[in-house]
C-alpha cells in the first residue's frame, strides 16, 4: 500500500460544479495537510492547508480532514475553467527530525478539467 | 528574481551523455528539495540540502545522480551516462526552513528528455 493514495482521473465536470477531491493516506503520524495546484507545464503552487482535524474554507475552496478515517478531501465550489489543473495532495508528519528531506509526502495529483 | 528559478526549461539529450540542471531558489530559504515528475505521476523525492549540506540524499535513484549546493543557495543536480528512464520533470523547491512544516515554493522545472 502506498503511504498516500488519490484518484488520478482525469475528472471532468461543468462549470458551475462542486468538486471533490480526496487522499487516504495510512500514516497516522501526519499532522500537516496541504492541497498544492500544478497548471500545465508549471511547478505546483501552495493552495491550502489544515492542522490535524476540522475544516478550512478559502473563497470557493474548503480542505476538510478526518484522522480517524485517515481521509482528506478538497472541495472547489462554483468550479470555473481557471480551476483546469492537477490537484496534488501533501501531508508532513512535523515532529520528524529538521534532516529529514522525506518530510512532504505527496499524492499522484487528480488532474481536473472545468469545462465551459 | 522573486520565485525559484530553474535553468534549462526544456533538455533535449542523446543516452549516455551527462546533464546538469539548475535550481536558483528563495533568496534566504535554507531548505532546498528536488523532485522527480515523470508523465502522470506524483513527485519523487530525489535529495534534501539543508544550507550548504545534504542530509538526506537517500531518494537519488543510482549513483550517476549527484547534486551540490554553495552559497546556501543556487544548487546543480547532475545525471551522469543519462538513461532514457531519467526522461522527467526535475522539480527544485526551496523553503524557510526543513522539518517539513511551511510552504514549499516550486520552480516550474527543467523538462529532460533522453533519446
Amino acid at each position: 500500500q502506498k503511504e498516500v493514495e488519490q484518484d488520478p482521473g482525469p475528472l471532468s465536470v461543468p462549470e458551475g460544479a462542486i468538486v471533490s477531491l480526496n487522499c487516504t493516506y495510512s500514516n497516522s503520524a501526519f499532522q500537516y495537510f496541504m492541497w498544492y495546484r500544478q497548471y500545465s507545464r508549471k511547478g505546483p503552487e501552495l493552495l491550502m492547508y489544515t492542522y490535524s482535524s476540522g475544516n478550512k474554507e478559502d473563497g470557493r475552496f474548503t480542505a476538510q480532514v478526518d484522522k480517524s478515517s485517515k481521509y482528506i478531501s478538497l472541495f472547489i465550489r462554483d468550479s470555473q475553467p481557471s480551476d483546469s489543473a492537477t490537484y496534488l495532495c501533501a501531508m508532513s508528519a512535523l515532529s520528524v527530525p529538521d534532516n529529514y528531506g522525506q518530510n512532504f509526502v505527496f499524492g499522484p495529483g487528480t488532474r481536473l478539467s472545468v469545462l465551459p | 528574481g522573486a520565485g525559484v528559478s530553474q535553468s534549462p526549461s526544456n533538455k533535449v539529450t542523446e543516452k549516455g551523455k551527462d546533464v546538469e540542471l539548475r535550481c536558483d531558489p528563495i533568496s534566504g530559504h535554507t531548505a532546498l528539495y528536488w523532485y522527480r515528475q515523470r508523465l502522470g505521476q506524483g513527485l519523487e523525492f530525489l535529495i534534501y540540502f539543508q544550507g550548504n549540506s545534504a542530509p538526506d540524499k537517500s531518494g537519488l535513484p543510482s549513483d550517476r545522480f549527484s547534486a551540490e549546493r554553495t552559497g546556501e543557495s543556487v544548487s546543480t543536480l547532475t545525471i551522469q551516462r543519462t538513461q532514457q528512464e531519467d526522461s522527467a520533470v526535475y522539480l527544485c523547491a526551496s523553503s524557510l526552513s526543513g522539518g517539513g512544516f511551511g510552504e514549499l515554493f516550486f520552480g516550474e522545472g527543467s523538462r529532460l528528455t533522453v533519446l
